[in-house]
């Protein structure tokens, strides 16, 4: 299985700002995703990262908000953007190796925003 | 749209006995996956188990076992002489096969393992 590595581990963010999340796999992978996790809730899909093009936003998260990009086949960052309280939550990065069908996940990057 | 309920939000168990915790989901698919993962304190989420619908034997992983009916659509998690260790929250999920290797979660039931 890969290795994911995730920076930062925790922030803790002021209103109205933005922060990137990077996530740095140790192998090439076909298929990274961005997951959220709200307190207390479970893991809601933001977007499918893909290499070389935008990427694919689920219903309730837009490219302007979450801005991703996936420069090559193992690295991508989320920004979350003009954040608010309501974005304190968990990312997660997780990442698919060919043919696996199964998800690894990193350790996820902890946001609070005051 | 692929849906996943887990109707325990919160279970406890003594250690060295058995838990069973239990997940039912909705498609139209006929091949697709489900897994159990382990999410402690740590925030780390884990694989527990994953099971390829087309199998009919169910998976098995140490002291981690599941019955999965595939006419039910039930998927539920059975944990062996419980650890301390196990205290996590546990998600149940699912993967079409044709979904892009996206995972949809249930809302997690949470484990504590007594002394």
């Amino acid at each position: 299985s890969a290795v994911i590595s995730q920076k930062p581990s925790r922030d803790i963010c002021q209103r109205g700002t933005s922060l990137t999340i990077q996530c740095q796999v140790d192998s090439q992978v076909t298929m990274m995703f961005w997951y959220r996790q709200q307190p207390g809730q479970s893991l809601t899909l933001i977007a499918t990262a893909n290499q070389g093009s935008e990427a694919t936003y689920e219903s309730g998260f837009v490219i302007d908000k979450f801005p991703i990009s996936r420069p090559n086949l193992t690295f991508s960052t989320l920004t979350v953007s003009n954040m608010s309280p309501e974005d304190s939550s968990i990312y997660l990065c997780s990442v698919s190796l060919s043919g696996a069908n199964v998800l690894t996940f990193g350790a996820g990057s902890r946001l609070t925003v005051l | 749209a692929q849906t996943v309920t887990q109707s325990q939000p919160e279970m406890s168990v003594q250690e060295a006995e058995t838990v069973t915790l239990s997940c039912t989901y909705d498609t139209s698919e006929n091949n697709y996956y489900l897994f159990w993962y382990k999410q402690p304190p740590s925030r780390q989420m884990i694989l527990v188990i994953r099971q390829e619908a087309y199998k009919q034997q169910n998976a098995t992983e140490n002291r981690f076992s599941v019955n999965f009916q595939k006419a039910a659509k039930s998927f539920s998690l059975k944990i062996s002489d419980s650890q301390l260790g196990d205290t996590a929250m546990y998600f149940c999920a699912f993967m079409g096969n044709n979904a892009g290797n996206m995972l949809t979660f249930g809302g997690g039931t949470r484990l504590m393992v007594k002394p």
